[in-house]
C-alpha cells in the first residue's frame, strides 16, 4: 500500500463547475501538505500548501487538510478549461525533507 | 527570472547504452533535488543536495545511477548502464535554503526512453 492515495481519474467536468480532488495518506508523521499542478510535458507548479489541520483560500483554489482522518482536499470553484491539468497532492513531515507524492488526479474541464 | 532548466528534453537510448542529464536551478537555490516520475504517477525522489553536499541519496540506486553537484550550482543525473525500466521523466528542483515549507521549483524535466 502506497503512502499517499490520489483517485487517478480521469475527472470531466462542465466549466463554471466545482473541482473537489482528494487524496488519503497513512503516515501520521506527515506536518506540510501541498497541491502542485503538472500541465502535460511539464513540471509541476506549486498551488497551496498547508501545515497542519485547517483550510487555506486562495482565489478560486481552497485546500483542506483534516489530520484526524488522514484526508486531504482540494477544491477549485469557477473551473475553467485552463484547470484542465495532472493534480498532484504531496505532503512531508518537515520542511525541507523530501516531499511523498500522490499518483494525480488528471482534471479535464469542458468548455 | 530563469526557471529550473533541464536539457536535453527527450533522449532515446538502446538499453546498456549510457545517459546523462544536466540541470541548471534558479538562481541562489542552494537545495537540489532529482525526482523520477514513472507514466500516471506521481514523482519519487532520488538525491537531494544542500550545496554541493547530497544529504539524502538513500533511494539512488547506486549500482546505475551516479549524480554530482560540482560548485555547489549545476547538478548532473547519469545512467550507465541503462534498462528499460529506467524509461521515465527525470526532473529537477530547487529551492532557498533547507527550511523551505512548499516552495520547491520543477524544470519541465527530461524525458528518457530506454528501448
Amino acid at each position: 500500500q502506497k503512502e499517499v492515495e490520489q483517485d487517478p481519474g480521469p475527472l470531466s467536468v462542465p466549466e463554471g463547475a466545482i473541482v473537489s480532488l482528494n487524496c488519503t495518506y497513512s503516515n501520521s508523521a506527515f506536518q506540510y501538505f501541498m497541491w502542485y499542478r503538472q500541465y502535460s510535458r511539464k513540471g509541476p507548479e506549486l498551488l497551496m500548501y498547508t501545515y497542519s489541520s485547517g483550510n487555506k483560500e486562495d482565489g478560486r483554489f481552497t485546500a483542506q487538510v483534516d489530520k484526524s482522518s488522514k484526508y486531504i482536499s482540494l477544491f477549485i470553484r469557477d473551473s475553467q478549461p485552463s484547470d484542465s491539468a495532472t493534480y498532484l497532492c504531496a505532503m512531508t513531515k518537515a520542511a525541507g525533507n523530501k516531499l511523498t507524492f500522490g499518483g494525480g488526479t488528471r482534471v479535464l474541464v469542458k468548455p | 527570472e530563469a526557471g529550473v532548466v533541464q536539457s536535453p528534453r527527450y533522449k532515446i537510448i538502446e538499453k546498456k547504452q549510457p545517459v546523462a542529464f544536466w540541470c541548471n536551478p534558479i538562481s541562489g537555490h542552494n537545495t537540489l533535488y532529482w525526482y523520477r516520475q514513472n507514466l500516471g504517477q506521481g514523482p519519487e525522489l532520488l538525491i537531494r543536495y544542500e550545496n554541493e553536499e547530497a544529504v539524502d541519496d538513500s533511494q539512488l540506486p547506486k549500482d546505475r545511477f551516479s549524480a554530482e553537484r560540482l560548485k555547489g550550482v549545476d547538478s548532473t543525473l547519469k545512467i550507465q548502464p541503462a534498462e528499460l525500466g529506467d524509461s521515465a521523466v527525470y526532473l529537477c528542483a530547487s529551492a532557498l535554503g533547507n527550511l523551505w515549507a512548499g516552495e520547491l521549483f520543477f524544470g519541465e524535466g527530461s524525458r528518457l526512453t530506454v528501448l
